[in-house]
């Protein structure tokens, strides 16, 4: 596709419930990125996947959290046993990985999230 | 570590007044600065760039310039309008692990007033 696509765009869960996230990058973006924007707050960086390697888990919240990517495509994030402080906007970007690339991010809409 | 401070929002102002939204940055390699713009109800997108110092990115009246003597990157524009009123994201980006890593400012938030 044209863009980064994210789904689902809305999903309100239970507590306790497990959820999937899924992004579909740009084609040819080798680098995907998982951010996560609580509301009226900045983004808090989750996981960066370089193809289907992921170098740095750094910023996922807790054991609860993970990722994968197929690939140099798509890429699935699972919250499970959702608590209410994962609500939140999880935005998904990718980006290109070439020489002279300045790092610059195309971003989906995002999956806003809810826990009941 | 590579970290991006801007100033707390939110910021009002009247169509037509002068913007600067400041940014200030760490990092320990030589980054490009970028700014990004959250429309409501929008996806974040990229608003303009600089790669390398005194480099000036400009686009839709925004401007800004990579300051290394002072490691600051403020977004300016002459003349705000309505449509202007956004969350406007300072981020660095720093070559990592063979990409990337971009790190974001916590936002700013822009009223403008017709």
């Amino acid at each position: 596709g044209a863009g980064v696509s994210q789904s689902p765009s809305n999903k309100v869960t239970e507590k306790g419930k497990d959820v999937e996230l899924r992004c579909d990058p740009i084609s040819g973006h080798t680098a995907l990125y998982w951010y996560r924007q609580r509301l009226g707050q900045g983004l808090e960086f989750l996981i960066y996947f370089q193809g289907n390697s992921a170098p740095d888990k750094s910023g996922l919240p807790s054991d609860r959290f993970s990722a994968e990517r197929t690939g140099e495509s798509v890429s699935t994030l699972t919250i499970q046993r959702t608590q209410q402080e994962d609500s939140a906007v999880y935005l998904c970007a990718s980006s290109l990985k070439v020489a002279g690339a300045t790092g610059e991010l195309f971003f989906g809409e995002g999956s806003r999230l809810t826990v009941l | 570590g590579d970290s991006v401070t801007q100033m707390e929002g939110p910021v009002t102002l009247s169509e037509e007044a002068f913007l600067t939204i400041n940014c200030t940055y760490t990092a320990t390699g030589y980054p490009s600065l970028f700014w990004y713009v959250q429309y409501p109800g929008e996806g974040l997108q990229l608003l303009l760039k600089a790669t390398k110092a005194d480099d000036k990115g400009s686009n839709k009246g925004f401007e800004a310039t990579y300051r290394k003597e002072t490691t600051s990157f403020h977004l300016e524009k002459g003349s705000v309008q309505v449509s202007d009123s956004a969350v406007y994201f300072c981020a660095l980006s720093d070559r990592y692990t063979g990409g990337f890593k971009t790190i974001f400012g916590a936002g700013t938030r822009l009223f403008v007033k017709a």
